[in-house]
């Protein structure tokens, strides 16, 4: 099982530019999530899934687009990135809701905005 | 929203001391907590988790938290620290009350500073 993937692992985007990070996992999750951790400040949660066609939103949503197409993935979108986006990005997932049960965690994307 | 509090930034301690780091956390309703590591340039893993039940739990690496509802409290210990310790820990909980499949609202983190 390689668990949690996240690709790629460090982007530097200009403003104004578009990008999706991607995430998958093999371990036939119902729930995925995206966080950011920015220091000093912890994990946000910004969008989540409890299943395949399902997304709601998270603390921080705003500038963030996300779709559940497949269990496996859970890709997050950066529509017109901007220098407040600068983070680290993680994906999670657990076998149902996020609320009960442990989240995997993937390795994270370092995304700089210029 | 609901929130967790982690109070200390930064916890040093010498090699084999004891620690407790600390988090209290607000809820109106059922209480889920969790304690998180990471280490460095890392995602988190689980430490140990509280759902319900026993107050005391125990995790992996040796570590144990006690829940206290009176002190709305959820520290994290160990008696005896190794320098692998060293990492950053995140206490989190529910996102929101109430029923749900949202996710967790974490503290700021506590950086563990494991001194030879």
């Amino acid at each position: 099982n390689a668990g949690v993937t996240q690709t790629p692992k460090f982007q530097v985007l200009k403003t104004g530019q578009s990008m999706t990070l991607q995430c998958a996992q093999d371990m036939n999750h119902e729930y995925m999530s995206w966080y950011r951790q920015d220091p000093g400040m912890g994990l946000r949660l910004i969008h989540y899934s409890v299943g395949a066609g399902i997304t709601d939103q998270g603390e921080v949503p705003n500038g963030y687009n996300v779709s559940r197409s497949t269990t496996e993935d859970f890709p997050l979108r950066l529509l017109s990135a901007a220098p407040s986006q600068t983070s680290v990005y993680f994906c999670a997932s657990s076998e149902a809701g996020g609320r009960l049960y442990e989240q995997y965690f993937g390795p994270g994307t370092r995304l700089t905005v210029t | 929203a609901q929130s967790v509090t982690q109070l200390d930034s930064q916890v040093p301690v010498f090699e084999e001391a004891p620690v407790e780091l600390r988090c209290n956390y607000s809820s109106s309703v059922s209480v889920y907590l969790f304690w998180y590591v990471q280490y460095p340039n890392q995602g988190l893993q689980l430490l140990l988790k509280y759902l319900s039940g026993s107050t005391l739990v125990k995790g992996i690496n040796g570590f144990e938290a006690e829940f206290n509802k009176s002190q709305t409290s959820f520290h994290l210990r160990k008696p005896s620290v190794h320098i692998s310790d060293t990492a950053e820990y995140f206490c989190a909980g529910p996102l929101r009350s109430g029923g749900g499949a949202d996710g967790l609202t974490f503290g700021k983190g506590t950086h563990l500073i494991i001194q030879p």
